[in-house]
């Protein structure tokens, strides 16, 4: 069984930095482009950043870009997002999301999400 | 980028009912289209991709066609379990985009 597990999440001040997980587990890891997806409250999908199954080429939504760095550690099945410079406007629910296909495809399995919260 | 609009933003329906949603690219797409289904404090489920492929498990009165630009998801005979929050989203290029959803609610 697909599971996808993410932690990390909390309240941070603006400015601050956070360290998103994810751990995967039920199909191989190693195989699959993964992504970050996040939606803020009473709001609709936000995709936020993807990187390729090698770790080799990573994409950035441009909200983020130069703030955020998606990393994977195949080794031990685990997907990280680190946010730095945080503001208010990234508070959201943030969840990992694999692809139906190994490469660039819609998202079959989702984690539970984990809560960001970036306030003073 | 590519800009998803999806439409309506909400929609009144009754048990038994059939409901469409469209959305369109600002570009085409061809068929990286998926559907997705959302109900409070849940993570989205995967209804359709390829933009007329049922996701396995869902039942088959969810539907979807449409190909390049404009897409639609249409619900046929309408369950109390159906009503939710659907999202189209665009798969065919980064920055993957989501269309800004439709919230499906019982008459």
């Amino acid at each position: 069984e697909v599971q996808l597990l993410e932690s990390g999440g909390g309240l941070v001040q603006p400015g601050g930095s956070l360290r998103l997980s994810c751990a995967a587990s039920g199909f191989t890891f190693g195989s699959y482009v993964m992504n970050w997806v996040r939606q803020g409250p009473g709001k609709g999908l936000d995709w936020v950043s993807a990187i390729t199954a090698s770790g080799g080429d990573t994409y950035y939504a441009d909200s983020v870009k130069g703030r955020f760095t998606i990393s994977r550690d195949n080794s031990k099945n685990t997907l990280f997002l680190q946010m730095n410079s945080l503001r208010a406007e990234d508070t959201a629910v943030y969840y990992c999301a694999k692809p139906r296909d190994s490469g660039y495809d819609a998202f079959d399995y989702w984690g539970q999400g984990t809560l960001v919260t970036v306030s003073s | 980028d590519i800009q998803m609009t999806q439409s309506p933003s909400s929609v009144s329906a009754s048990v038994g009912d059939r409901v469409t949603i469209t959305c369109r690219a600002s570009q085409g797409i061809s068929s990286w289209l998926a559907w997705y289904q959302q109900k409070p404090g849940k993570a989205p489920k995967l209804l359709i991709y390829g933009a007329s492929s049922l996701q396995s498990g869902v039942p088959s009165r969810f539907s979807g066609s449409g190909s390049g630009t404009d897409f639609t998801l249409t619900i046929s005979n309408l369950q109390p379990e159906d009503f939710a929050t659907y999202f189209c989203h665009q798969a065919n290029s980064f920055p993957y985009t989501f269309g800004q959803g439709t919230k499906l609610q019982i008459k």
